[in-house]
């Protein structure tokens, strides 16, 4: 089965300040996609962004952007500007592509809470 | 308005009983997935489907079990072989196979053993 690592299971940062949060993962696909989504106390699931494995540059999106480093298989989350309302569960999600015929499946990580200080 | 759809939001159940959890979506999506979510902690993958007709488990499929008979449907059922299933369910779908299409999440129901 595919592997997904979250190691920091709470970050506190201050507001207006940027965070890193860590994702490593494990496969040995060539081709994968890497996401990563916002949980925040309502249940719902906020995607954020996408790295793909052949993906030469960095994803961003608005104040997000991701620190993917293939060869030590980790696409951390950098959230630039926190904001009160950055404070969530965020997870790190692996995309595979499985044999022809089958779906893709997708794997999440456990999870880091992030909390914005004011 | 597109969108999946899940229902009930909240569900108690009995120790012993089966209970079904819906999924629906108008997406018009061929990829569905659940996921099991306890408090505090990362989602784990039940079950997901490619197509109609075809399912494969998940990490955590025991006590499980679902059905795709239709390209807008993926109910599962939390058979009474699952020993603890008070839990927060997710169900997500994806457009194509592509691996840049991210996956849509339903609302949730949150499944009570009483």
């Amino acid at each position: 089965a595919q592997k997904i690592t979250q190691t920091q299971p709470g970050m506190f940062v201050q507001e207006k300040e940027a965070v890193t949060l860590d994702c490593t993962y494990d496969t040995s696909d060539q081709s994968y996609g890497l996401f990563w989504y916002k949980q925040p106390s309502s249940g719902e699931m906020i995607f954020l962004i996408y790295q793909g494995s052949y993906d030469e540059q960095n994803a961003t999106e608005g104040r997000y952007s991701l620190n993917f480093q293939k060869a030590r298989k980790s696409a951390n989350l950098v959230i630039s500007a926190s904001q009160l309302g950055d404070s969530a569960m965020y997870f790190c999600a692996h995309l595979t592509l499985i044999s022809s015929g089958s779906a893709r499946q997708l794997t999440f990580g456990s999870g880091t809470q992030l909390t914005v200080l004011p | 308005d597109g969108g999946i759809t899940q229902s009930p939001k909240y569900l108690f159940r009995k120790e012993g009983q089966n209970v079904t959890l819906s999924c629906e979506q108008n997406l018009n999506h061929d990829a569905m997935y659940w996921y099991r979510q306890d408090p505090g902690q990362g989602l784990r993958l039940i079950y997901y489907s490619q197509i109609v007709n075809d399912f494969q488990k998940g990490d955590i499929a025991e006590g499980y079990s679902v059905s795709r008979e239709k390209k807008e449907s993926f109910p599962l059922t939390v058979t009474s072989a699952q020993k603890n299933p008070t839990a927060f369910y997710l169900c997500a779908s994806r457009g194509t196979p592509l691996l840049n299409t991210e996956a849509f999440f339903g609302q949730g129901t949150r499944l009570t053993v009483v």
